[in-house]
């Protein structure tokens, strides 16, 4: 079955970085794309971004490029996501999942999801 | 850019029909996914290519999308059906949530 391990939870200061990984089991790992979602509290979904764990390609969400970082380990099933200069209102829950995609359209549904790991930027 | 709308709360009683909508310019033309998630979870894909539901979802909930609305319907709707419901469309190669709906059942 498949599953998404994700690393545990963090607090850092403002202007420092944060590394969440996640570990894929039960499926093919470079078969899927990854994306990354965060979630404020008591706020909604935040699309981040999607690594294909196949070419290392990646594709960022307008406001987080040239802040957000994503890249896999295909050897050890673990995708990665970094993000720098953290704020205050980085502080949140970020999620990896797994991209299913319809081959006929091209598009995405997310259908695994890790637990999650909560990031806490505060000083 | 694109942008995807939902209601931000539905009240039903237990037992009746559910009806969660999701608004975008020609969203018909795009497939429409949602999710359910409550308090303290991961977000679970309820539906996806607008109505097809993935393995161990209940048949109750199903899905449609047409001109500029895609709808998730849960049908005898369940005190274990309360919680937060986002739809997701995928355009320019980007995912697009919606803002929420908070379903609670009274």
């Amino acid at each position: 079955q498949a599953h998404l391990v994700q690393s545990g939870a963090e607090v850092k200061k403002p202007g420092a970085s944060v590394k969440v990984s996640c570990k894929a089991s039960g499926y093919t790992f470079t078969g899927y794309y990854m994306h990354w979602v965060r979630q404020g509290p008591g706020q909604g979904l935040e699309w981040m971004g999607w690594i294909s764990p196949n070419s290392g390609a990646t594709n960022y969400a307008q406001k987080f490029q040239g802040w957000v970082t994503m890249i896999r380990d295909t050897s050890i099933s673990t995708a990665y996501m970094e993000l720098n200069s953290l704020r205050s209102d980085d502080t949140a829950v970020y999620y990896c999942a797994r991209g299913r995609v319809d081959r006929s359209s091209n598009q995405h549904a997310l259908d695994i999801w890790g637990q999650g790991t909560m990031v806490i930027v505060s000083s | 850019s694109y942008e995807v709308t939902q209601p931000p709360s539905l009240s039903v009683s237990p037992g009746q029909t559910a009806s969660i909508t999701c608004s975008g310019d020609k969203l018909g033309d795009k497939y429409a996914c949602w999710y359910q998630q409550k308090p303290g979870q991961s977000p679970v894909l309820v539906i996806y290519q607008d109505s097809k539901r993935p393995s161990g979802i209940p048949e109750r909930f199903s899905g449609s999308n047409s001109g500029n609305t895609a709808t998730l319907t849960i049908s005898g709707t369940q005190a274990m059906d309360e919680a937060d419901y986002y739809c997701q469309a995928w355009d320019s190669n980007t995912v697009l949530f919606g803002g929420g709906t908070k379903l609670t059942v009274l």
